[in-house]
């Protein structure tokens, strides 16, 4: 059974540009959420796909958005990259979108300069 | 969503008991309570959830007194390699998937 992963494990970016995190869940679940998680904090949810649909959204801006392809992986998009979106961006992938238990990926560092 | 809060930090010794409190006074009635591990760079484990009572895996034990309103997590005999932030988290697993995480409690075992 193949874990969660993700891609690229780091990048650096300026600021006003654009980046595209990759995410592929785990064998079997069909379900993906993203979280940011800023040095010395706990994750904060940015939002969630369901079978290709987004279902449900934290209190993140428009210009982070997203998308879950046919075989439930998924890209985290983020626009006009602003200094404090520095932060490790984690996918968690659950066999269903509530009362499962979510297994994380290593997530993706990315440094906004 | 309850808000939990759980001590900042915790230090103890290598074969000791950890036992980290989480208080979450505004529980409602279908909120589970569940914990994670992270170490770091790494995304959080899932270790335990629970409702009610007392619940016993492979790694840690969960005790939640009959008001609900705090919770504790039991590390027995840690090691080294525990030392990692613990989360706790309280809603309603069959709807609140949009959790998100508190600061957590650093645990630090040291030989």
């Amino acid at each position: 059974e193949t874990g969660v992963t993700q891609s690229p494990t780091h990048l650096i970016k300026t600021r006003g540009q654009q980046v595209t995190l990759r995410c592929s869940s785990q064998s079997g679940h069909n379900t993906v959420s993203w979280y940011q998680q800023a040095l010395g904090q706990g994750p904060q949810f940015i939002f969630q796909y369901y079978r290709e649909e987004e279902n449900g959204r934290g209190n993140f801006p428009p210009r982070f958005s997203g998308l879950q392809f046919p075989n439930y992986s998924s890209e985290l998009n983020v626009n006009a990259l602003e200094l404090d979106d520095s932060a490790l961006y984690l996918c968690a992938s659950s066999l269903n979108p509530a009362g499962e238990t979510q297994y994380f990926g290593p997530g993706t560092r990315l440094l906004v300069l | 969503l309850a808000k939990t809060t759980q001590p900042i930090s915790m230090d103890s010794y290598e074969g000791q008991e950890v036992n980290i409190t989480c208080s979450h006074n505004n529980i409602a009635t279908n909120d589970y309570i569940t914990w994670y591990q992270q170490f770091p760079s790494q995304g959080p484990r899932f270790i335990i959830q629970g409702y009610k009572t007392k619940v016993t895996n492979e790694v840690a034990s969960l005790f939640i007194p009959a008001d609900r309103k705090s919770s504790t997590l039991s590390l027995p005999r840690v090691s080294l390699s525990d030392t990692a932030v613990y989360y706790c988290l309280v809603g309603d697993a069959f709807n609140d998937y949009k959790l998100s995480f508190g600061a957590g409690t650093t645990v630090t075992v040291r030989a």
